[in-house]
This record gives C-alpha cells, sequence and structure tokens, in this order.
C-alpha cells in the first residue's frame, strides 16, 4: 500500500520560501507515475500547484510558476516543492499526491497533508 | 473562480440519495478529460473516490457512482450514511499548461 507523508517547517514569513518534502513508501518514486503537489488554502477550494517525474521533468500551475520549484531526490524516495516569495495568500494545508496516469490521471493516494502558515 | 462549478453544500438523511453536480465553464476553451471526484474528510487522508468519469477504484463502496452528461459531470451516493459527511472535489486534466483543475467543493450534509 502506497504511503505519502508530508513534511517540513509549519510557519514561514512573508517573502521567504517555503520548502516541503514529501516520503514515498510502499512505491518507488522511480515507476512510471507522477508526483503532485496541491494546495488548500483556508475557506477555499483544492487548487493544484505541479507535479514531477522520475526524470527531473515538471509541469507547473502557471499562476505559480514564477515562484515554484519541484525536485525529485530518488536515493531518498521523495520529491519536494520550493515557493519563493510567499504571501498570506499561500497559507495552506498542502497535500502530495500520486497521479495515476492509468486511472484517468486521477491523484489516487495522497498524504495526509500539513499546514502551512505565512506570518511574521 | 474555479472552471468547474459545484454547488456549495448538499444535504440529504440517512438512506437517500444524493447528486453533486460539476458543471464545466463552457467559455473557457479549455478540453476537460478524465473526470474525476475525492472526499476530504477532517484528520483523515483524501481519498479518491471516482476515476475517468465513472470508475471507482478498489475498495470504494458501490454506494458511490459516477456520470457524465455534455458539459457536466455528476457523483452519486446512494444509501446516504453518517461517514459519508464530507467535502467533495470534482477534478479533470484539462491537457493545456493548467494540467489539473478543481471545483470549489461541496460539503455534504447526512441530516
Amino acid at each position: 500500500q502506497v504511503q505519502l507523508q508530508e513534511s517540513g517547517p509549519g510557519l514561514v514569513k512573508p517573502s521567504g520560501t517555503l520548502s516541503l518534502s514529501c516520503t514515498v513508501s510502499g512505491a518507488s518514486i522511480t515507476s512510471r507515475n507522477w508526483w503532485s503537489w496541491v494546495r488548500l488554502p483556508p475557506g477555499k477550494g483544492l487548487e493544484w500547484i505541479g507535479e514531477t517525474f522520475h526524470s527531473g521533468s515538471t509541469s507547473y500551475n502557471p499562476s505559480l510558476e514564477s515562484r515554484l520549484t519541484i525536485s525529485v531526490a530518488k536515493s531518498r524516495n521523495q520529491f519536494s516543492l520550493k515557493l519563493k516569495s510567499v504571501t498570506a495568500a499561500d497559507t495552506a494545508i498542502y497535500f502530495c499526491a500520486r497521479v495515476d496516469y492509468d486511472l484517468g490521471r486521477a491523484f489516487d493516494s495522497w498524504g495526509p497533508g500539513t499546514l502551512v502558515t505565512v506570518s511574521s | 473562480q474555479s472552471a468547474l462549478t459545484q454547488p456549495a453544500s448538499v444535504s440529504g438523511s440517512p438512506g437517500q440519495s444524493i447528486t453533486i453536480s460539476c458543471t464545466e465553464t463552457a467559455s473557457d476553451g479549455l478540453v476537460y478529460n478524465y473526470a474525476s471526484w475525492y472526499q476530504l474528510q477532517p484528520g483523515k487522508v483524501p481519498k479518491l473516490i471516482i476515476y475517468d468519469v465513472s470508475h471507482r477504484p478498489s475498495g470504494i463502496s458501490n454506494r458511490f457512482s459516477g456520470s457524465k452528461s455534455g458539459n457536466t459531470a455528476s457523483l452519486t451516493i446512494s444509501g446516504l450514511q453518517a461517514e459519508d459527511e464530507a467535502d467533495y472535489y470534482c477534478s479533470s486534466y484539462t491537457s493545456t499548461s493548467t494540467l489539473y483543475v478543481f471545483g470549489a467543493g461541496t460539503k455534504v450534509t447526512v441530516l
């Protein structure tokens, strides 16, 4: 059974960089799946952030692309998110998720999520 | 503003059936494919309950079913149970630079 777990600071200062990692267990990050980040701002709906493949290929939400880097660490079976120049609008629960193209590109496994608050 | 429109809330009594709609924004020119539905409950890992419009992953109750007519996908929960109280989100793959879009979510309340 695939399990994903987000980790990283829960508080980031405005204009700082939000950094999170997602550790994958029960599956190899070098499988044919893509690996995504999704966030849930308070009182709002889910927003797709971006995704990566183990080759290092990435796709980003155009609304975040200028501030965003998603990378893979194959040796640790992890992938990571860095979002720079954050503001209060980036406060959200951040989820990592696996994308299964055999299931119609659905997010078939998710982490429990981690709350990141942007505040001084 | 979400490209997929869902009702903010839907409620029903135990045993009843409810349907949540997810309507594509017709004017934005995007092509929506592979509708999926997710269940989010506080303190729990989000769960995929329908993929590719109408398919259930293994382990998901057959009380959940999905369909699509025209530009509207729907999720039906039959035999509503207290454990079904959750926020439900639809999503589509768009084959554009914004690969995935989500609806704003529907809060399901069991009366």
